[in-house]
């Protein structure tokens, strides 16, 4: 199947840095990627939606200047979370579809792990 | 998008077959049903999707009512690498951009 790749798999940073994490679909062109964020032994939680070439789509709650997300090219997506704090450290996982077709499976990333400190 | 109930665990031995009912009273005429598995520290994985009756792969099976208002997947013979978290999404048929909303899932515990 189709491979969602993402890197880092795993971050610590100081509190007050910015970190970038990277989704990559690696076999085929995906204009739109979604984002989550998962914490401890919850579910996931849908952050915004990536568009390549055009500005994301944040969910309520979600803070778009904190939570920067670049779609540059068919095949990478970057989420940065800027000035990060301890409540950041979570679990980031990316997802697409490999087809325009609702029914094409959504593939998700290794996912990210941050901590920050 | 529709609201999706499961429940929260489930434990069973090896070699048994497990099912996990999720409920979707308010499923629409043009939704699909999905569902994944999570292992820990992993992103989630698919394992079948269906829009109506049975599906059945190579993994698992999907059984959908005439109503559509609930299904169930069927892990048949599960083994302790089975261990995981399960999702049950809904999702719209023709959209390519709307991305699957997560619920709780089910945390399915295989015993030896």
């Amino acid at each position: 199947g189709a491979v969602v790749s993402q890197h880092p798999s795993w971050v610590i940073c100081k509190s007050g840095t910015s970190v970038k994490i990277e989704c990559r679909s690696l076999d085929f062109q995906a204009t739109t990627m979604f984002w989550y964020r998962q914490f401890p032994k919850q579910s996931l939680m849908l952050m915004a939606t990536s568009n390549e070439g055009s500005k994301a789509t944040y969910e309520q709650g979600v803070e778009k200047d904190k939570f920067l997300i670049n779609h540059a090219s068919l095949t990478l997506s970057t989420l940065t979370v800027t000035s990060a704090h301890p409540e950041d450290s979570s679990f980031y996982i990316c997802s697409a579809r490999d087809s325009p077709e609702a029914t094409g499976e959504l593939f998700f990333g290794e996912g990210s792990r941050l901590t920050v400190l | 998008l529709a609201k999706t109930t499961q429940p929260i665990s489930m434990d069973s031995y090896e070699g048994q077959e497990v099912n996990i009912t999720c409920s979707h009273n308010n499923i629409a005429t043009n939704d699909y049903i999905t569902w994944y598995q999570q292992f820990p520290s992993q992103g989630p994985r698919f394992i079948i999707q269906g829009y109506k009756t049975k599906v059945t792969n190579e993994v698992a099976s999907l059984f959908i009512p005439a109503d559509r208002k609930s299904s169930t997947l069927s892990l048949p013979r599960v083994s302790l690498s089975d261990t995981a978290v399960y999702y049950c999404l809904v999702g719209v048929l023709n959209s390519g951009n709307t991305p699957l909303v997560f619920g709780k899932g089910t945390r399915l515990s295989v015993i030896a």
